[in-house]
């Protein structure tokens, strides 16, 4: 078991639909980040969030942390093909330093 | 202008060999990461390096041996590969400024294959 689990792993759904991707741990963290990962490249961050509660929108994103900050979620309104890639939330625990743990991954397809 | 770059992005070589990847990053960042990920495209820490310091060391095989010549340099040597070590690995660096908030920046990986 990994210390933070997201789900589901593999999504596959059509332009224009609605997506959540959660992200998981019984363990409480100072801050959150989702990154999205393409082919052949690294990671690339598109939020950080650090208070309980929390909702912050990129666009047609919307991410939350949770009240406890053990979990946080990721929804995709009318999803496009560009949004396409893997989605990785990573967390620092609380008094665990600088260390950046990463979530298991959601592999998104979004198809025409 | 990149802003972390790995060396070389793809290795196939035998086991039993040693290998070495090189990273470089010139965003004036003074904390740099090695991370692996694994054909389930999980992604996990190896070490991480402040100012030339090591401060984070996983229970990762002493066959792995980071070097950090300069804050701006993390190189990854690999003693007597192994099948398992075939993965893609990541340099990233970032600011070590409060422990919460830090972005982390990605190189674009180099892909390992072990025969």
């Amino acid at each position: 078991t990994q210390l933070l689990e997201q789900s589901p792993q593999f999504l596959s759904i059509q332009e224009g639909e609605n997506l959540t991707v959660y992200c998981n741990s019984s363990s409480v963290f100072s801050s959150l980040q989702w990154y999205r990962q393409e082919p052949g490249e690294g990671p690339v961050l598109l939020v950080t969030v650090v208070t309980g509660g929390e909702v912050k929108k990129l666009k047609r994103l919307t991410f939350q942390f949770g009240d406890a900050r053990k979990d946080s979620s990721l929804h995709i309104t009318a999803a496009q093909t560009g949004d396409t890639g893997l989605y990785l939330c990573a967390g620092r625990l609380t008094g665990g330093g600088n260390k950046l743990t990463f979530g298991t991954g959601t592999q998104l397809k979004v198809e025409l | 202008d990149t802003a972390v770059s790995q060396t070389p992005k793809y290795l196939v070589t035998q086991m039993g060999n040693d290998k070495s990847i090189k990273c470089e990053q010139n965003l004036g960042h003074d904390t740099m990461y090695w991370y692996k990920q694994d054909s389930k495209k999980f992604l996990k820490i190896m070490f991480s390096y402040n100012n030339k310091e090591l401060i984070i060391n996983e229970t990762v095989p002493n066959r792995f041996s980071p070097k950090s010549p300069d804050k701006a340099h993390l190189n990854l040597h690999i003693n007597s590969l192994e099948l398992g070590d075939s993965a893609v690995y990541f340099c990233a660096s970032s600011h070590r400024q409060g422990p919460n908030t830090g972005e982390l920046f990605f190189g674009e990986g180099s892909r390992l294959t072990v025969l």
